[in-house]
């Protein structure tokens, strides 16, 4: 595998069902994302982990949990969600302190919540 | 603060023909730029990036961005556009934050359609 990973590409969970989303780096980066992109809105930073600490966390409600348990894996645990949480979850990397600070997204999870 | 505008949320244009994609932005400090774009169904994919280097970005597909200080601006242009470049494309800031991290922010993006 290369690049950015994202599992489940799709899922469907109701409301009282929990859940999480897997992203894994293969690039030797030390910082991962969470964003939430929905139709007609700008995409939303969710969560930012650099070397394995929170470092960003923009008022996410907390039934979206995140874990990094180390720098090439990150999880989006979800319980209790709503219909508008509906959306494509993307993970994204980067390696910080080089200069080079762009990212490389995986493909995305498409969540329905019924 | 930093905030990122993108000044039209829907672009048409024929194949063959010059695209220009307009974004100014807004930045406490010199900031780090960068241009996405995202096919359907697809994740993002780094176009180009403007730090601190040359004003004249050059980029894949043949894209190019001009950073130009005095205007806030750093526009997405591209000479003749192709069909596979339908797509949609996000101008994004970047700054340092605490643990060496970078927090970006989006632009809401805007659509490239393009017409045979």
């Amino acid at each position: 595998e290369t690049g950015v990973t994202q599992t489940p590409r799709h899922l469907v969970m109701g409301m009282t069902n929990k859940k999480s989303l897997k992203c894994e780096q293969h690039l030797g980066h030390n910082a991962m994302y969470w964003y939430k992109q929905s139709a007609k809105k700008p995409l939303e930073l969710m969560f930012v982990y650099s070397l394995e600490e929170r470092v960003e966390n923009n008022s996410v409600p907390s039934r979206f949990s995140p874990e990094c348990p180390n720098s090439s894996h990150l999880f989006l645990h979800l319980h209790t969600l709503q219909p508008e949480d509906s959306a494509l979850y993307l993970c994204a990397s980067s390696q910080t302190g080089t200069g080079s600070v762009e990212q490389y997204f995986g493909p995305g999870t498409r969540l329905t919540v019924t | 603060a930093q905030s990122v505008t993108q000044l039209d949320s829907h672009v048409s244009v024929s194949e063959g023909t010059p695209v220009l994609l307009r974004c100014n932005y807004s930045s406490s400090y010199s900031p780090s730029l960068f241009w996405y774009v995202q096919h359907p169904n697809k994740g993002l994919q780094l176009l180009l990036k403007y730090t601190s280097a040359a004003t004249l970005v050059k980029g894949i597909n043949g894209f190019e961005a001009e950073f130009k200080k005095s205007e806030t601006s750093f526009h997405l242009t591209k000479p003749s556009a192709h069909m596979s470049d339908a797509a949609e494309y996000f101008c994004v800031v970047s700054l340092h934050a605490s643990g060496g991290s970078y927090i970006p922010t989006f632009g809401r993006g805007t659509s490239l359609i393009v017409h045979p």
